[in-house]
């Protein structure tokens, strides 16, 4: 296993359209989450889950963002009628629940770009 | 709520200089820390972790932070900057302990190194 996948990497779309971004966490790990990083701050919660189930999501994630992970294994964020405001990477992470282990590993991200 | 600053958004050190990039947080419970490196259009790398043991904790590529409760700090070090060092770092905090993970990061330091 190679660690957490994102795809795609880069994603630039127009105002209006939707997008759908995919994570593949590390197979072991049952947690997955999202987050979303904007230029020159550092990454701010979505949402988090544990298997399939989704356990929390942040007030930051308006009703036009979607996420799931539907047999506790990838994962898909789709955002509806984009807004220039959602121009970020959005980075998504994995790790084991265990109290032994604290600390995520992150995938490389996916930039959006909307124009 | 949880919360973290990091004291200086961009730190300029000579090469073979120490590295201190400060990192003050709030918790109203026993925190768990961490500091995280992220390249250019990377995700985010793990260096190291605080989880309530000994309070000097020694992390990857050299690097080392201290917990100090009294001070609400988690400052961290290198004693000899290397040029691969240069990066922006990110302080997170986690109110460990039960079956929420959720990290909250501070805005980053960009860290360059001079030769």
């Amino acid at each position: 296993d190679t660690g957490v996948s994102q795809d795609p990497r880069h994603k630039i779309t127009k105002r209006g359209q939707n997008v759908t971004f995919r994570c593949d966490p590390i197979s072991e790990h049952n947690r997955l989450y999202w987050y979303r990083q904007t230029l020159g701050q550092g990454p701010e919660f979505l949402t988090y889950f544990q298997n399939e189930a989704q356990l929390e999501k942040s007030r930051l994630l308006s009703d036009r963002f979607s996420a799931e992970r539907p047999k506790g294994s990838f994962s898909t964020l789709e955002i509806q009628r984009t807004e220039q405001g959602d121009s970020a990477m959005y980075l998504c992470a994995s790790s084991l629940p265990s109290a032994d282990n604290y600390g995520y590993t992150f995938g490389s991200g996916t930039r959006l770009t909307v124009v | 709520a949880q919360s973290v600053t990091q004291l200086g958004s961009h730190v300029s050190v000579s090469e073979g200089a120490l590295v201190l990039l400060r990192c003050n947080y709030s918790s109203s419970v026993p925190p768990y820390l961490f500091w995280y490196v992220q390249y250019p259009n990377q995700g985010l790398q793990l260096l190291l972790k605080y989880t309530s043991a000994a309070t000097l904790v020694k992390g990857i590529n050299g690097f080392e932070a201290e917990f100090k409760k009294s001070e609400t700090s988690f400052h961290l070090t290198k004693p000899s900057a290397h040029m691969s060092d240069a990066a922006e770092y990110f302080c997170a905090v986690s109110e460990g302990g039960g079956s929420n993970y959720k990290l909250t990061f501070g805005k980053g330091t960009l860290l360059t190194v001079n030769p």
